[in-house]
């Protein structure tokens, strides 16, 4: 069974800082994908990043970037620059193997990450 | 610029009342999914659908059920709600490129559902 893990319920940064949101995955699966979604107060979920676990090159989307490292299995979400628009919860998701072309998420429970100006 | 669009955004239902919660998406996405999100948790898949006529279950299926009739619709229906079931619930759509596509998913804003 496939399970992620975020360890930081919660995490205060200051504006314009870097910060690392957490991330752990368990999966048996030798084909699978980590995505990163953005959860504001208003509740819409906002996709992020994507990486594949044969990407090579950890995935980069603006100030985002994916550190995946397969052996430890970890895909952190890197976040530079930090701006008081990024204050929302965090969830990194898993897709496993692909089901007649049909993505079947697992969560994790999120972090809420709070930008202080 | 629709995209997914859910109705109702909330709903207080009663114990053993059924409704229906509708998703409805224009971006001619094949694949459509139901997710429900209790308090302080990561989203579960309820069900999801590969096509028109196509559904199968989810992590978290007891209690509902869904149809696709069209490409465009997949409604979601609570028969004998339960307070278990109240949560916020999330439509979601995404294409294929082909049989492995990694294109995201994109989610409806969602339906806050109480159960009372």
């Amino acid at each position: 069974a496939q399970k992620i893990t975020q360890t930081q319920p919660g995490m205060f940064v200051q504006e314009k800082e870097a910060v690392t949101l957490d991330c752990t995955y368990d999966t048996s699966d030798q084909s699978y994908g980590l995505f990163w979604y953005k959860q504001p107060s208003s509740g819409e979920m906002i996709f992020l990043i994507y990486q594949g676990s044969y990407d090579e090159q950890n995935a980069t989307e603006g100030r985002y970037s994916l550190n995946f490292q397969k052996a430890r299995k970890s895909a952190n979400l890197v976040i530079s620059a930090s701006q008081l628009g990024d204050s929302a919860m965090y969830f990194c998701a898993m897709r496993g193997p692909f089901i007649q072309g049909a993505q079947k998420l697992v969560f994790g429970q999120g972090t809420r990450l709070t930008i202080n100006p | 610029n629709a995209g997914v669009t859910q109705t109702p955004k909330f709903r207080i239902l009663k114990i053993g009342q059924s409704m229906t919660l509708q998703c409805a998406q224009d971006m001619n996405h094949n694949y459509m999914y139901w997710y429900r999100q209790d308090p302080g948790m990561g989203l579960k898949l309820i069900y999801y659908s590969v096509g028109a006529g196509i559904t199968d279950k989810g992590e978290v299926p007891n209690g509902y059920n869904v149809s696709r009739s069209t490409t465009e619709d997949f409604p979601l229906r609570l028969e004998l709600a339960a307070p278990s079931q109240t949560s916020v619930y999330f439509c979601a759509s995404s294409y294929s490129l082909g049989a492995t596509s990694n294109q995201p998913q994109h989610f409806g804003d969602g339906t806050r559902l109480s159960i009372l």
